[in-house]
């Protein structure tokens, strides 16, 4: 147990469905991300929340919408989802401070499949 | 472009055999190197961080080690078991702000 929880474990969904994945971590940190893993690549980083606030976007698609309600609480929002957007998604957190990242710390994912 | 390289892809050694894994980063400027463990359908688990400084350390049966100057790491795994069946993560953190570059992991397996 890392200290960060991910529910749902797996999920399917259809491609016309609305569904949220939620994350929650207890370690009092103030930074968390979305990561995406498919099959055979590197870990892909969607967003970064930094105190609440989104800093980073790389440039994920719309059909995917992040909300941070506060420093404990991630939400991943999916709609209108693709066949490809099926992988693994990891939520994890660090303590920020300036230039100074403590270690990310992840929760067990949860296992998307978009029928 | 940041990149982190590992290798072999996978590997498959009997119990109780030792194996290593390769980490080549072109990762600038650097911060800090992390060996992450990802057992199948779960996070990845830090197992050990390098600083620029360090060469060496080690955690118990794996011990990981830091070329600065070639930008290369590898993970030494003693006296391997069953429960090191995973996929192994090299992640590189750059000197600025949060950029953590991952590797594509080297999945092993270990059998008796």
């Amino acid at each position: 147990e890392t200290g960060v929880t991910q529910t749902p474990r797996h999920l399917v969904m259809g491609m016309t469905n609305k569904k949220s994945l939620k994350c929650e971590q207890h370690l009092g940190h103030n930074a968390m991300y979305w990561y995406k893993q498919s099959a055979k690549k590197p870990l892909e980083l969607m967003f970064v929340y930094s105190l609440e606030e989104r800093v980073e976007n790389n440039s994920v698609p719309s059909r995917f919408s992040p909300e941070c309600p506060n420093s404990s609480h991630l939400f991943l929002h999916l709609h209108t989802l693709q066949p490809e957007d099926s992988a693994l998604y990891l939520c994890a957190s660090s303590q920020d401070g300036g230039y100074l990242t403590t270690e990310a710390f992840f929760g067990q994912g949860t296992r998307l499949t978009v029928v | 472009k940041n990149q982190v390289e590992q290798s072999p892809q996978s590997l498959i050694i009997l119990e109780g055999k030792n194996c290593t894994l390769q980490c080549n980063y072109t990762v600038s400027p650097f911060s800090n190197l992390r060996w992450y463990k990802q057992d199948t359908g779960r996070g990845p688990v830090s197992l050990t961080i390098m600083t620029f400084s360090e060469n060496t350390k080690s955690n118990g049966r794996y011990t990981a080690t830091l070329d600065a100057d070639t930008k290369q790491s590898s993970l030494h795994i003693t006296a391997s078991q069953l429960s090191d069946s995973a996929s192994y993560i090299c992640v590189v953190r750059t000197g600025t702000a949060s950029k953590l570059t991952f590797g594509t992991g080297t999945r092993l397996q270990v059998t008796l």
